[in-house]
């Protein structure tokens, strides 16, 4: 069955940066582009970025855009978020969320799998 | 962006009870090419993250329950679960995948009446 799990999640200092990772099994992660989206305490869903089943294409939120950056290793099975210079306003639970079909180029899809969650709070 | 408008915010529903959920986008997103709304629906219990429901406005995710149904077109769309059940009381969100970025509604809390 198809599981991602998130890790890496805590308590930052404005300013500070984090890694977040995503560990797929369950299904070939190297045939699937993969999103992460975010969620404000109490808030609603926010799309933040996606990256390519190659990892040839990226494409991110206009909010995060310069200070985010998504990668993934298919050796691995790991998707990644570097979150550099964090604010007060990217607090939220990140999930990582899997693309519907395979093979995608990036861009636009719904999501039919999404880990638990990891929590990132941003405080001083 | 596409906007995504659901209503109502929230909504009480007794057991057994029809419960309807609109959702409206700024812009079409039915894609003529291939005649497809590019619309999916996911509902979020406290403390879970999304499942998704439907998709391509209309397609019922394998394992969901056939209560749960989606209709409409263009800029235009419904989600419809046809007797409320208690493991339904949840918030639900529309998602256009239309464009890139991808955007949801703000969501739509149902409970029991």
């Amino acid at each position: 069955q198809v599981q991602l799990v998130e890790s890496g999640g805590g308590v930052v200092q404005p300013g500070r940066s984090l890694r977040l990772s995503c560990a797929a099994s369950g299904f070939t992660f190297s045939s699937y582009g993969m999103h992460w989206v975010r969620q404000a305490p109490g808030k609603g869903l926010e799309w933040v970025a996606v990256i390519s089943y190659d990892g040839s294409n990226k494409y991110y939120a206009d909010s995060v855009k310069g200070r985010f950056t998504i990668s993934r290793d298919n050796s691995k099975n790991t998707l990644y978020l570097q979150i550099n210079s964090l604010r007060g306003e990217d607090t939220a639970v990140y999930y990582c969320a899997k693309d519907g079909d395979p093979y995608r180029s990036g861009g636009s899809y719904y999501f039919d799998y999404w880990g638990q969650g990891t929590l990132v709070t941003v405080s001083s | 962006d596409i906007v995504m408008t659901q209503s109502p915010d929230s909504l009480a529903v007794s057991l057994g009870e029809r419960a309807t959920i609109n959702c409206e986008s700024s812009q079409s997103v039915l894609y003529s090419f291939n005649n497809k709304n590019y619309l999916a629906w996911y509902q979020q219990k406290p403390g879970q993250p999304p499942k998704l429901l439907i998709y391509w406005a209309s397609t019922r995710e394998s394992g969901v329950p056939d209560r749960f149904s989606g209709s409409g077109s263009g800029t235009d769309f419904t989600l419809t679960i046809s007797s409320l059940q208690p493991e339904d009381v949840a918030d639900y969100y529309c998602q256009q995948y239309y464009s890139t970025p991808p955007t949801f509604g703000q969501g739509t809390k149902v409970e029991i009446k």
